[in-house]
């Protein structure tokens, strides 16, 4: 499984764009790169899956670039609920042909907006 | 949405009693889920995979005889902490993917368990 590298921690300010960036060079074909949203207290929360190019759902975009080593989540005009951690998965996915969705997180990047 | 539902979401317990933690999907049928623990300011960490009706996978270092784990039906995991002691005090969490899954596992409320 490849392993991910995040920054620990990022601040920001309500309004404004979050990019956070991760680090996987050691992605295989199969693997798909997947985020997650955690707040104290509660487990893990989907915000987006993609394998290559750019993803973009109601929350969020996940830009891929063309190697794949990295991928960078983008939150648009974040708000203090948007404090929480950030997780950067890479594993198998059935998407891809894979078999156990097994992931492992990383350290995850804690995300601190401030009014 | 899919929706993993865990019980207890907390609990406490006298040092060598066994705890047991439930973990359900209520709207869909999960073939697959995982245990994971986590600790104060740290990252997930994966305990074990649960498949139904079959035995549980632990990842290294996990002893399975002291977390039991059993995935008797399609809706339904549990684990079972064994002789809890201090050091097992944690917040545990499940996580299941659907049986037609989409690449996205949903993963319950967690449960934190204090050892006295």
């Amino acid at each position: 499984l490849a392993k991910t590298t995040q920054p620990i921690s990022m601040d920001s300010y309500e309004g404004q764009e979050v990019n956070i960036t991760c680090s996987h060079n050691n992605i295989a074909t199969n693997d798909y790169i997947t985020w997650y949203q955690q707040f104290p207290s509660q487990g893990p929360r989907f915000i987006i899956q993609g394998y290559k190019t750019k993803v973009t759902n109601e929350v969020a975009s996940l830009f891929i670039p063309a190697d794949r080593k990295s991928s960078t989540l983008s939150l648009p005009r974040v708000s203090l609920s948007d404090t929480a951690v950030y997780y950067c998965l890479v594993g198998d996915s059935p998407l891809s042909g894979g078999a156990t969705n097994k992931l492992i997180f990383g350290t995850g990047t804690l995300l601190a907006v401030q009014p | 949405g899919a929706v993993v539902s865990q019980h207890p979401s907390w609990v406490i317990c006298k040092s060598g009693t066994s705890v047991k933690i439930e973990c359900r999907s209520l709207d869909f049928q999960a073939t697959t889920m995982f245990w994971y623990r986590q600790f104060p300011k740290q990252s997930l960490m994966l305990m074990a995979t649960s498949n139904e009706g079959s035995k549980a996978t632990y990842e290294q270092g996990v002893e399975k005889d002291k977390f039991l784990i059993n995935h008797a039906s399609l809706t339904l995991s549990t684990l079972t902490v064994t002789s809890a002691h201090p050091e097992d005090s944690s917040f545990y969490i499940c996580s299941a993917t659907r049986t037609l899954n989409t690449g996205e596992l949903f993963f319950g409320e967690g449960s934190r368990l204090t050892v006295l």
